[in-house]
Formats: structure tokens, C-alpha cells, sequence
């Protein structure tokens, strides 16, 4: 079964600190994509960074970057200088190489002032 | 660009009422756009995979008679939610996949349901 694995459903952190998001995830596939999505109040699912599985360097977008371990199978988020406008619900997806995304349970963070 | 517009954005209606919402790419094509329903504070469940000019894929579970879906053209498709109970009060989004499944989905901004 392909199944994209959240552990931590709740994490705090205080405003400008550095805050890591773990994901893990398991598939037979070779090429694939993994996806961070941010789910603030609103509710609007915002796309945040993604990863190409045959790619080896670790993707970045400003202040978002991941650490990608293929053979671990881990893909965690790290968000560096936190603001207060990163509150949100995160969640991991991936789509194992085919459309259909499958996502994980989420992390509710909260940053806090 | 890649957006996704969802309409409405909440509605509010009696039991035993159909409600129709629909989700349109604005300024590119979707051979295949996705509906998810969402619980509070819970992950997106796919539902079903809409396909433009042919029958929606369902997930396991979900009642495709429940729950209409149609494709009719490569910016727009619906989702009928037929004869609402209380029970299908929930968060419902669409996204669009694009053309290649390389690309990541967008989202719609979600439209909440309330059956009375």
C-alpha cells in the first residue's frame, strides 16, 4: 500500500525560530513527486514546495526547504525564520507517480508571537 | 497563474435538496480535476477523479449516486450532491491535476456545506 505517514499532529514554535515538519511515506515507485501543501484558517490548500523523487538536491522556495532521504523515504519540511502568517495546518502528499495525490494527516502549527 | 475557482463558497440548505458546486480552471485546461471532502480537522479524502468527456472515477465507498459528478468541458466540472442529509454536511474541494501528472494539483478555496 502507498501511504504518506504525518507523526506529529500538533507542533508550537516561537515567532522567528526555525521549525521542522516530518513526513514519511512508502511506495514501490520509483518517479514520483512529494508535495508540502499549507492549509491556513481559510481553508484554501496553498502549495508550499515540492520534490522530484529522482532528483538527489533538496528543494527550497525562500524560506521553505526540505530534507528529502530516498532510501529512508522521509521528506521532512523545514521552515526557517517562522512568521506569524505560517499558522496553518500542513499536510505531506505524494502522487506515486500517477495523478491522484495522497496526502498525510496533517501538522497544526501554531506560531507563536 | 493556475487558478482554480470553486462556487459557491458556503451553502446552507434544507434536507432532502440537491446542491450543485462547481469548479473551474481559469486560465488553463484540465483533462482531470479531483473532488476531496474534508472533515474538521481532518486530512483530504479523494472522492472521485473527474474526467473530461467521460464517467467519473469513484473512490471504495463513495456513492456515486450520492454524489454526481460531470465533466463537460476542459474548465469546468460539477459536483451534485443529491438528496442532502445532515451527514454530507462537510468541506468539499476540487482541485485540477493538469495535463501531465507531473504537475502539481491547485486547489479551489473549498466550498462548505451545511444540510439543515
Amino acid at each position: 500500500a502507498q501511504t504518506v505517514t504525518q507523526s506529529q499532529p500538533e507542533m508550537s514554535v516561537q515567532e522567528a525560530e526555525t521549525v521542522t515538519l516530518s513526513c514519511t511515506y512508502d511506495t514501490s515507485e520509483n518517479n514520483y513527486y512529494l508535495f508540502w501543501y499549507k492549509q491556513p484558517p481559510s481553508r484554501q490548500m496553498i502549495l508550499v514546495i515540492r520534490q522530484e523523487a529522482y532528483k538527489q538536491q533538496n528543494a527550497t522556495e525562500n524560506r521553505f526547504s526540505v530534507n528529502f532521504q530516498k532510501a529512508a523515504k522521509s521528506f521532512s519540511l523545514k521552515i526557517s525564520d517562522s512568521q506569524l502568517g505560517d499558522t496553518a495546518m500542513y499536510f505531506c502528499a505524494s502522487n506515486f507517480g500517477n495523478e491522484k495525490l495522497t496526502f498525510g494527516t496533517g501538522t497544526r502549527l501554531t506560531i507563536i508571537p | 497563474g493556475a487558478v482554480v475557482s470553486q462556487h459557491p463558497s458556503w451553502v446552507i440548505c434544507k434536507s432532502g435538496t440537491s446542491v450543485k458546486i462547481e469548479c473551474r480552471s481559469l486560465d488553463f485546461q484540465a483533462t482531470t480535476m479531483f473532488w476531496y471532502r474534508q472533515f474538521p480537522k481532518q486530512s483530504l479524502m479523494l472522492m472521485a477523479t473527474s474526467n473530461e468527456g467521460s464517467k467519473a472515477t469513484y473512490e471504495q465507498g463513495v456513492e456515486k449516486d450520492k454524489f454526481l459528478i460531470n465533466h463537460a468541458s476542459l474548465t469546468l466540472s460539477t459536483l451534485t450532491v443529491t438528496s442532502a442529509h445532515p451527514e454530507d454536511s462537510s468541506f468539499y474541494i476540487c482541485s485540477a491535476g493538469g495535463l501531465t501528472y507531473n504537475q502539481p494539483q491547485h486547489f479551489g478555496d473549498g466550498t462548505r456545506l451545511s444540510i439543515l
